[in-house]
């Protein structure tokens, strides 16, 4: 079955730590994204990515970094630059660029500060 | 810059009573405009979507929208709601391509949909 699959479900973080959110697709789709949920905010972009090895910043990048070496993958590390970690995490891809296309969403990641 | 609103952060309903979730935009031209469904710790769901054409839009699951130009509104709404229903929904508009737009959605806050018997 075509999807998205993100892991783990749940991450527990030290302080200081990195930690690396994983995104695989196999949807054959070129743009893939990073947002972050947190209650009575909505979804806020934190990177995309149109093409394999560009990605672009969203509206709340300080204190995570993304890589797109594959066009199925698009790993998210949340840097122990960014100081409140605590939300959950949703990756998405769409078949193209354009501005009428539909994101497909994963299952989410969980992330906890111990 | 866009935004979007959703009137109302939870909505409460009686099992076959009608749903009627309301967002409205700001754009200096119309956007695509879309909604999405939430599940408890799960990802979301596209609903519906307006891009262009016919302003009243059919969903799954019984749900419809209908853009008004007029009014920069997407309101969602669904005739009988049923037990089922009950999640979070979110709107989203993205910027149409000679707005330099590219694909970003920008969402609302969302909506609870609370379903009573």
């Amino acid at each position: 079955d075509g999807g998205i699959t993100q892991s783990p479900k749940y991450l527990f973080r030290k302080e200081g730590q990195n930690v690396t959110l994983s995104c695989e697709q196999n949807l054959n789709h070129d743009a893939m994204y990073w947002y972050r949920q947190d209650p009575g905010q909505g979804l806020r972009l934190i990177y995309y990515s149109q093409i394999v090895n560009d990605f672009q910043k969203g509206d709340i990048a300080e204190g995570y970094s993304v890589s797109r070496e594959k066009k199925e993958s698009f790993p998210l590390t949340v840097t122990s630059a960014q100081k409140n970690p605590t939300a959950f995490y949703l990756c998405a891809s769409s078949p193209g660029q354009g501005a009428k296309e539909t994101q497909y969403f994963g299952p989410g990641t969980r992330l906890l500060v111990l | 810059a866009q935004s979007v609103t959703q009137l109302g952060s939870h909505v409460s309903v009686s099992e076959g009573a009608l749903v009627l979730l309301r967002c409205n935009y700001s754009s200096s031209v119309p956007p695509y405009l879309f909604w999405y469904v939430q599940y408890p710790n799960q990802g979301l769901q596209l609903l519906l979507k307006y891009t262009t054409g016919a302003t009243l839009v059919k969903g799954i699951n019984g749900f419809e929208a209908e853009f008004k130009k007029s009014e920069t509104s997407f309101h969602l709404t669904k005739p009988s709601a049923h037990m089922s229903d009950a999640a979070e929904y979110f709107c989203a508009v993205s910027d149409p391509p000679w707005e330099g737009g590219g694909n970003k959605l920008t969402f609302g806050t969302g909506t609870q949909l609370k379903v009573e018997l």
